[in-house]
């Protein structure tokens, strides 16, 4: 089974603190997703990734930066948090290719609240 | 920006009923997929369904899809408890296909009453 961990479930932090959340898979999968979750909006994409290195900016990029150093890490970070950033985050990871389901696999979630 | 729109936003029904929902979209897709998501947890892959089929079932769960009306319905039958969660559709629009990006509605919040 695929799994997905996402560094913490809850998470406190102040206005203007940097903040980094970490995401790691273990079935070696090119694709990797960070999504914010609000009520009455669903999820909306921030960033993905495709590959070690590469980024692409989702929907909603401003605020965010990502970091994508090896293939099972994806980190997102907030440069300066703000109060508007207070929100659930989930990480995904998807395989691609020759037989693929295309599901994507999603961690437990980071529930980040910004005071 | 939302590609798709579920409905209803919440449903409630008996232990032992069907539950059907519903999920709007705007562009063409390459596929349609259902999710759900327990209460503050992450969410978990039910079924995918392709441009060119129309149904597909798995276990208590079927899938229709109208591409001519872009619509598409998740039916759960005999339901139980456990199915208690919020049910969401994601659309790979067929434009990006090959770097796909899932797009998600707002989801339907189902609660199974015992």
């Amino acid at each position: 089974d695929v799994k997905v961990t996402q560094s913490s479930r809850y998470l406190v932090k102040r206005t203007g603190e940097k903040v980094f959340l970490e995401c790691v898979q273990d079935m070696d999968h090119e694709n990797m997703f960070w999504y914010r979750q609000d009520p009455g909006l669903g999820l909306r994409l921030i960033y993905f990734s495709y590959d070690v290195k590469m980024k692409e900016k989702g929907d909603i990029p401003e605020g965010y930066s990502v970091s994508r150093e090896k293939k099972e890490r994806f980190s997102l970070i907030l440069e300066s948090a703000s109060t508007n950033q207070t929100s659930m985050y989930l990480c995904a990871c998807r395989h691609d290719g020759r037989g693929a389901s295309y599901e994507q696999y999603f961690g437990p979630g980071t529930r980040l609240t910004v005071t | 920006s939302q590609q798709g729109e579920e409905d209803p936003q919440a449903l409630s029904i008996q232990e032992g009923e069907n539950a059907t929902m519903n999920c709007s979209y705007k562009t063409s897709i390459n596929n349609l997929q259902w999710y759900r998501q327990n209460s503050g947890r992450g969410l978990v892959h039910l079924i995918l369904i392709r441009s060119n089929e129309r149904e597909k079932h798995s276990g208590r769960l079927r899938v229709t899809l109208d591409t001519s009306k872009k619509s598409s319905s998740l039916l759960i039958t005999a339901s139980r408890a456990a199915d208690t969660a919020s049910y969401f559709c994601a659309t790979v629009a067929a434009s990006n296909f090959g770097n796909e990006k899932l797009t998600f509605g707002t989801g339907t919040r189902l609660t199974i009453i015992p």
